[in-house]
């Protein structure tokens, strides 16, 4: 298993400003993913952070508004960029630390933007 | 593409034995998740299923059929902490695709 944080645990942004959510596993891994979650949904991807590649996007997701960083193997960093009330929504970052594609989510971070 | 059902809502009594049904259409498979999902917290993992049968882990189980796509999970001696939302998640193409979940109302 792993041990993942995810910092700020929430935040209210202003229309047309950024954040960025910062996501710490206790032990390295190779992948990690990074999910939205909006109100009553289920879970999104957003992109696939490898250390060392560029991210990989989904389907209606762009690095220009969410771009991602992978310094190293326990850390990641998501970006929400020129938010929009649309972008309020629960933000998760998960890991696959093993051989059987299981994952395991930080706790997320619960982003209001008004 | 990725196509993952279930059912929306589910009601059962405490003590009694509820199965969600799963079924998909993926390209590509590596393996079938269930996660359990309380209303504000993050999902937790509940089983995994890569071959054929029926895995058991207490007082939860989990099916599959990967000729009929179809997986489910078996909640047995049901407890008020088991309301949640369920999610079937299935591995392929490199990622790991939702269903929209079901949700499980447990009633005293």
């Amino acid at each position: 298993s792993a041990v993942i944080s995810q910092k700020p645990s929430r935040d209210i942004c202003q229309r047309g400003t950024s954040l960025t959510i910062q996501c710490q596993v206790d032990s390295q891994v190779t992948m990690m993913f990074w999910y939205r979650q909006q109100p009553g949904q289920s879970l999104t991807l957003i992109a696939t952070a490898n250390q060392g590649s560029e991210a990989t996007y989904e389907s209606g997701f762009v690095i220009d508004k969410f771009p991602i960083s992978r310094p190293n193997l326990t850390f990641s960093t998501l970006t929400v960029s020129n938010m929009s009330p649309e972008d309020s929504s629960i933000y998760l970052c998960s890991v696959s630390p093993g051989q059987t594609y299981e994952q395991y989510f930080g706790p997320g971070t619960r982003l209001t933007v008004t | 593409g990725q196509n993952i059902d279930q059912p929306t809502e589910m009601t059962a009594t405490e003590g009694a034995i509820v199965q969600i049904n799963c079924t998909y259409q993926t390209s590509g498979f590596n393996g079938l998740f269930w996660y359990q999902q309380h209303a504000g917290e993050a999902p937790t993992f509940l089983s995994y299923n890569v071959l054929d049968g029926l895995e058991e882990k207490g007082r939860f189980s989990s099916f599959l059929s990967r000729s009929k796509g179809y997986s489910y999970l078996l909640l047995k001696e049901l407890q008020m902490k088991d309301s949640a939302s369920y999610l079937c998640a299935v591995w392929g193409d490199y990622k790991l695709s939702f269903g929209a979940g079901t949700t499980v109302t447990v009633r005293a």
